[in-house]
């Protein structure tokens, strides 16, 4: 059974860059598509994007397209957000969840999540 | 693409049936049985109810069940408990390889 675990919280200044992780620890890494969610203080969930690592490739929401990258590395079985040119509206809980790819196609639904990490942007 | 459309808040007392709303369009939950579910207590990771519409994952209690009707789906919690308190969010692939959310319901057992 696959887990999810990601980097600690991090507190940001305006215009600056965040990275955080996501490593997994069991089942086949290539098994799953990987989703970042994110979600501000008291309010909803909003998917950001996600990578397939079996193909190296993403797909983000329009959004976020100009401002976010999503990375997958094969070796470490861990997958990465980038966030660029922050912003006060970019304080939010950040999610990684897994998605299993069945068939050669992803489900679109997520069984697995990460505990979550906080970015804060002050 | 714009949120999926839930109401706010819901609430029943315990024993009774509620069902939650997910209004979308023909583009995202009118075109694809790829609708979810997700359960939010306060401070937690959300945890997967309902996938494909109607099926539930074998650890989930068979009080939760799935539905959809044209552009909208619904999620129905029967025999109500204290512990279902939570916030629910719908989510729905929208073509293209995007995914969008409703805006979440919070539940209330009263």
């Amino acid at each position: 059974q696959v887990q999810l675990v990601q980097s600690g919280a991090e507190v940001k200044k305006p215009g600056s860059s965040v990275k955080v992780s996501c490593k997994t620890s069991g089942g086949t890494f290539t098994n799953y598509s990987f989703s970042w969610v994110r979600q501000a203080p008291g309010e909803g969930l909003v998917w950001m994007g996600r990578i397939l690592p079996v193909y190296g490739t993403a797909n983000y929401a329009l959004e976020f397209h100009n401002r976010v990258t999503l990375k997958a590395d094969i070796s470490t079985t861990t997958v990465y957000i980038e966030v660029n040119s922050l912003r006060s509206e970019d304080t939010a809980m950040y999610y990684c969840a897994a998605d299993p790819i069945t068939g050669a196609k992803t489900q679109w639904y997520f069984d697995l999540w990460g505990p979550g990490t906080l970015v804060t942007v002050s | 693409q714009s949120a999926l459309t839930q109401p706010a808040s819901v609430s029943g007392s315990p024993g009774q049936s509620i069902t939650i709303s997910c209004t979308g369009t023909n583009s995202d939950i009118g075109n694809y049985n790829l609708v979810s579910w997700y359960q939010q207590y306060p401070g937690k990771a959300p945890k997967l109810m309902i996938y494909d519409v109607t099926k539930r994952p074998s650890a989930v209690s068979n009080r939760f069940s799935g539905s959809k009707s044209g552009n909208t789906a619904s999620l129905t919690i029967s025999g109500l408990q204290p512990e279902d308190e939570a916030d629910y969010y719908c989510c729905s692939y929208a073509g293209s390889s995007i995914l969008i959310f409703g805006g979440g319901t919070k539940l209330t057992v009263l």
